[in-house]
C-alpha cells in the first residue's frame, strides 16, 4: 500500500517569499491533516480536512498560511509571505476516519523541510 | 485540555541493554495514547497504541508500553536496544472530546552506543 506522499521534500526560500507544499494521502482516506514541526518540538496541528471540508483550522496562522483540498483527495499548503519562524518540517497525515480512536490509525508522510533565510 | 510530558529529552543506552522512555499525560477524559518513532529525515511511524483495551500494549520491533492510570503514565520499553532503534520518539495523546487533535510530547531522542 502506498503511503502519504509529499513534495517537495526540501525547500529553501528567503523571507517574504511564498512557498507551496503538496500532499497526496493514502487512497480512500477521507481525513487529511497538516502538522508543523519546529526543531526540538513535537508536531502541532495546523489544519484538518474531512473530505474537502475543514474540520479544524484553529491553529492555522490565517494571515499567511492557507490550505485547500478542493476535490477531497490531494491538498496544498501555502505560506505567503514566509517569515523566519516558519522554518520547520511540514508533515501531512491521513486517516480513514476522524480522530484517533481504536479503529482509526493516522499515517504520516516523510515531511517537507522548509528553511526560511 | 490535555497535555503530554516526556520526562527525558535525550536517552543514551548501550546496544543490547534495556530501553525506557518515560511519558506522563494529563487529560480530563480517558485518552487514547500512542508512541510514534521518527528516524532522521523520515516521517512519523506508529509504534503502538493504547485505546482502552489491554493495559500492556505490544508494538513493532519489540517495543511495548504499559498504561498506568493511577500514575498517568505510558512508558515505552524494549528489552534489548539495537543500533537501528536510534531515533526520536514521540508520546501522543488523543481524547476525542471536543477536538480531533493529537497532542504530542516534545520528543525523546534515543542514542544507541555500540
Amino acid at each position: 500500500e502506498a503511503g502519504v506522499a509529499q513534495s517537495p521534500r526540501y525547500k529553501i526560500i528567503e523571507k517574504r517569499q511564498s512557498v507551496a507544499f503538496w500532499c497526496n494521502p493514502i487512497s480512500g482516506h477521507a481525513t487529511l491533516y497538516w502538522y508543523q514541526q519546529i526543531l526540538g518540538q513535537g508536531p502541532k496541528l495546523l489544519i484538518q480536512f474531512q473530505n474537502n471540508g475543514v474540520v479544524d483550522d484553529s491553529q492555522l496562522p490565517k494571515d499567511r498560511f492557507s490550505a485547500e483540498r478542493l476535490k477531497g483527495v490531494d491538498s496544498t499548503l501555502k505560506i505567503q509571505p514566509a517569515k523566519l519562524e516558519d522554518s520547520a518540517v511540514y508533515l501531512c497525515a491521513s486517516s480513514y476516519g476522524l480522530g484517533a480512536n481504536s479503529g482509526n490509525t493516522i499515517y504520516f508522510g516523510e515531511g517537507s523541510w522548509l528553511t526560511v533565510v | 485540555a490535555q497535555s503530554v510530558t516526556q520526562l527525558d529529552s535525550h536517552v543514551s543506552v548501550s546496544e543490547g541493554t534495556p530501553v525506557l522512555l518515560r511519558c506522563n499525560y494529563s487529560s480530563s477524559y480517558s485518552p487514547s495514547l500512542f508512541w510514534y518513532v521518527q528516524h532522521p529525515n523520515k516521517g512519523l511511524q506508529l509504534l503502538l497504541k493504547y485505546t482502552s483495551a489491554a493495559t500492556l500494549v505490544k508494538g513493532i520491533n519489540g517495543f511495548e508500553a504499559e498504561f498506568k492510570k493511577s500514575e498517568t503514565s505510558f512508558h515505552l520499553t524494549k528489552p534489548s536496544a539495537h543500533m537501528s532503534d536510534a531515533a526520536e520518539y514521540f508520546c501522543v495523546a488523543y481524547s476525542g472530546a471536543g477536538s480531533y487533535q493529537l497532542t504530542f510530547g516534545k520528543g525523546t531522542k534515543l542514542s544507541v552506543i555500540p
